[in-house]
């Protein structure tokens, strides 16, 4: 089983649309959860970490469900410049070391 | 926040020869860390560095690869003798914090491409 596991996509949507992404991790003593986003051929940006109680920035909502090693991410009224790789993160231990999952392509079309 | 700073950008070399990637951090930050990325392939963790010493590495990271902080600022990665297969975007990354604090993620680079032929 893949350490951090993710539907690749793409994920095609209008403008304005509501789209969710899952991830699922394999560690249960992972610490600390990420999702970042990347653009083609540049660095992975970090979005958002994400609480056990949820969390909300704007138009994204991050979830995590620990009893199902679940993550969420839900983007509402996507915009062109959303379209992306958002790529799912976990940690654990004490290094510092991250676990990339493959990440889910989106593609936001007008 | 003051970004990460790669060099080269970009870098081709023959195989078998020898590439330093340098990454210019934040002079009080202690943690720092290089990842890689195989075109098309997920982000992978190589090594990371605390005051001066490497803490963690990967499968990855054999005995062809060196990390170095010469100068307390440059971080370096080397790697001795370039295979076909090290073709990839090497990220240098450093925690949000002077810590590792990993709550709160952390900060990449722009990368480096190194293109092995």
């Amino acid at each position: 089983r893949k350490e951090v596991e993710q539907d690749p996509g793409p994920f095609n949507v209008p403008e304005g649309a509501t789209v969710a992404f899952n991830c699922t991790y394999s560690n249960s003593a992972s610490q600390s959860f990420f999702w970042y986003r990347q653009d083609c051929r540049k660095e992975p940006k970090l979005l958002m970490s994400v609480y056990s109680s949820g969390n909300e920035d704007g138009r994204f909502t991050a979830q995590l469900n620990r009893a199902s090693q679940y993550i969420s991410l839900l983007i509402r009224d996507s915009k062109l410049s959303d379209s992306a790789t958002y790529l799912c993160v976990v940690n654990y231990g004490n290094t510092g070391k991250l676990i990339f999952g493959q990440g889910t392509t989106l593609q936001v079309k007008p | 926040e003051p970004e990460v700073t790669q060099t080269p950008s970009h870098q081709v070399t023959q195989m078998g020869q020898e590439v330093i990637l340098r990454c210019v951090p934040i002079s009080n930050h202690l943690y720092f860390y290089w990842y890689r990325q195989i075109l098309g392939q997920k982000v992978e963790f190589l090594v990371s560095f605390y005051n001066n010493e490497i803490s963690e590495k990967s499968e990855i990271f054999d005995d062809q690869f060196s990390v170095e902080r010469p100068d307390g600022s440059n971080f370096t990665l080397k790697i001795r003798s370039t295979k076909l297969e090290d073709s990839a975007m090497y990220f240098c990354a450093r925690g949000k914090t002077t810590g590792p604090q990993v709550n709160y993620g952390y900060t990449f680079g722009s990368g480096t491409r190194l293109t092995v032929v």
